[in-house]
């Protein structure tokens, strides 16, 4: 099955810096790779995805980058702001043909600090 | 974009009874729901693939006596904790895949389950 490894586990910033959260997928059948932001005590929110026919993906401050031959995405966010702190995960599904293949494999998560 | 809803966000329940999560699709029919367990500081782990109108999957090492997965209508799936335990205290969340078969999934808010 899918393994999805995601680095760092923890990053601090100051605010106003870029961040950069990597990931690695082990299926080259995947072909959705989103990112979720997930804050204390709520479920993860989507914040940007790409699909695999697509290099490079950007909204307004976050980008995402996908690397197919190397199968590895990331995330960038660009001026950080303390409220961008949250635990960010990454993910990877082969959704073809609907239903259970939308399942998704997460990364272990990023704990963001943006420190003012 | 879509919403999810999950009620209880919170219960606190004695060991042995049983505790019943409902997670909603308020704006779009849901042919696929799955739910999640998360502990503290972990990733997200798919517990069970549910299709509305038949037999949830389960994933390797989930007990499918013990969480109950009903999906009676495109827009209503629940999650039922039998006989719960101090072990199965945790943060269980939904998600719901479109019928319009983008990949792209839907997460609600999160339920806090702790059992006594």
């Amino acid at each position: 099955g899918e393994n999805v490894e995601q680095h760092p586990s923890t990053l601090s910033v100051q605010e106003g810096d870029s961040a950069v959260i990597k990931c690695t997928y082990s299926d080259s059948a995947s072909n959705y790779f989103p990112w979720y932001k997930q804050e204390l005590g709520k479920g993860p929110q989507l914040i940007i995805d790409i699909r695999s026919n697509v290099g490079e993906k950007k909204d307004q401050r976050i980008a995402v980058t996908l690397n197919k031959t190397a199968k590895h995405f990331s995330l960038h966010i660009t001026e950080t702001q303390p409220e961008d702190s949250a635990v960010y995960f990454c993910a990877a599904s082969t959704s073809r043909g609907g239903g259970s293949n939308y399942k998704l494999t997460f990364g272990k998560g990023t704990l963001l600090t943006v420190n003012p | 974009g879509a919403v999810v809803s999950q009620h209880p966000s919170r219960v606190i329940c004695k060991s042995g009874t049983s505790v019943k999560i409902e997670c909603r699709s308020l704006d779009f029919q849901a042919t696929t729901m799955f739910w999640y367990r998360q502990f503290p500081k972990q990733s997200l782990m798919l517990m069970a693939t549910s299709n509305e109108g038949s037999k949830a999957t389960y994933e390797q090492g989930v007990e499918k006596d013990k969480f109950l997965i009903n999906h009676a209508s495109l827009t209503l799936s629940t999650l039922t904790v039998t006989s719960a335990h101090p072990e199965d205290s945790s943060f269980y969340i939904c998600s719901a895949a479109g019928i319009r078969n983008t990949g792209e999934l839907f997460f609600g808010e999160g339920s806090r389950l702790t059992v006594l």
